[in-house]
């Protein structure tokens, strides 16, 4: 089983609907994130998590919001999804600096806003 | 500003040769630099760290080099095989303390057999 678990895998969805993003980990790393990975673009940050009180905003937070249920658990929304959104997400998480940070990747949700 | 560059164009070698990927930054005080490799649809998958006082990291046929005075980061891959045909991105921590890597955006490598 993946350490690092995203559902749904692949949606499409249309413009002005809600969608949630899941992401539940088995590494016990308090850290999470949420990316968005474009063509051409690279990875680029949406949210992260330190701890289950601890949000942040990342480099594009607009139009999304997340949750962080539990140490294990991270959830991005769309609010109103627009076509613009249609990306490749990844949920992530690290054990922190100690060891580098280094990211632990889910498999990734294809996302398609039509 | 902050930036992180790699080499936009693929990289395409003969099988059994030695690949080179080069990762350049400016504007960063990284106190450690990651590479990781990423198959088609695939999350990234960490490969090697290197911290700003080591010159060099060996991994099975990786090899990473780390030039604090250059701003440049060399990840070589010998011996290289199909299978190591996917596109390797470097991260490396911003300054201001969040320790979040930030990601290049990646070199492509195609290993021909």
């Amino acid at each position: 089983d993946a350490d690092v678990t995203q559902t749904p895998r692949n949606r499409i969805t249309k413009t002005g609907k809600r969608i949630m993003l899941e992401c539940s980990q088995t590494k016990g790393h308090d850290r999470m994130y949420w990316y968005r990975q474009d063509p051409g673009l690279g990875l680029r940050l949406i949210y992260y998590s330190f701890d289950v009180k601890d949000i942040n905003k990342g480099e594009i937070s607009d139009g999304y919001s997340v949750s962080r249920q539990a140490q294990a658990k991270f959830s991005l929304s769309l609010e109103s999804a627009i076509p613009n959104q249609t990306a490749l997400y990844f949920c992530a998480t690290s054990p922190g600096q100690s060891s580098g940070n280094t990211i632990y990747f889910g498999e990734g949700s294809w996302l398609t806003v039509v | 500003s902050q930036k992180i560059e790699q080499n936009s164009e693929a990289l395409n070698i003969q099988e059994g040769k030695t690949a080179t990927l080069t990762c350049n930054y400016t504007n960063y005080s990284p106190a450690y630099l990651q590479w990781y490799r990423q198959d088609p649809g695939r999350g990234p998958v960490f490969l090697l760290l290197i911290r700003e006082n080591e010159k060099e990291k060996r991994k099975e046929r990786l090899k990473v080099t780390f030039d604090t005075t250059l701003k440049q980061s060399l990840f070589h891959i010998t011996a290289s095989q199909p299978a190591d045909s996917a596109t390797y991105l470097c991260a490396l921590d911003p300054s201001g303390g969040s320790y979040i890597p930030t990601f290049g955006r990646g070199t492509s490598l195609i290993v021909h057999p």
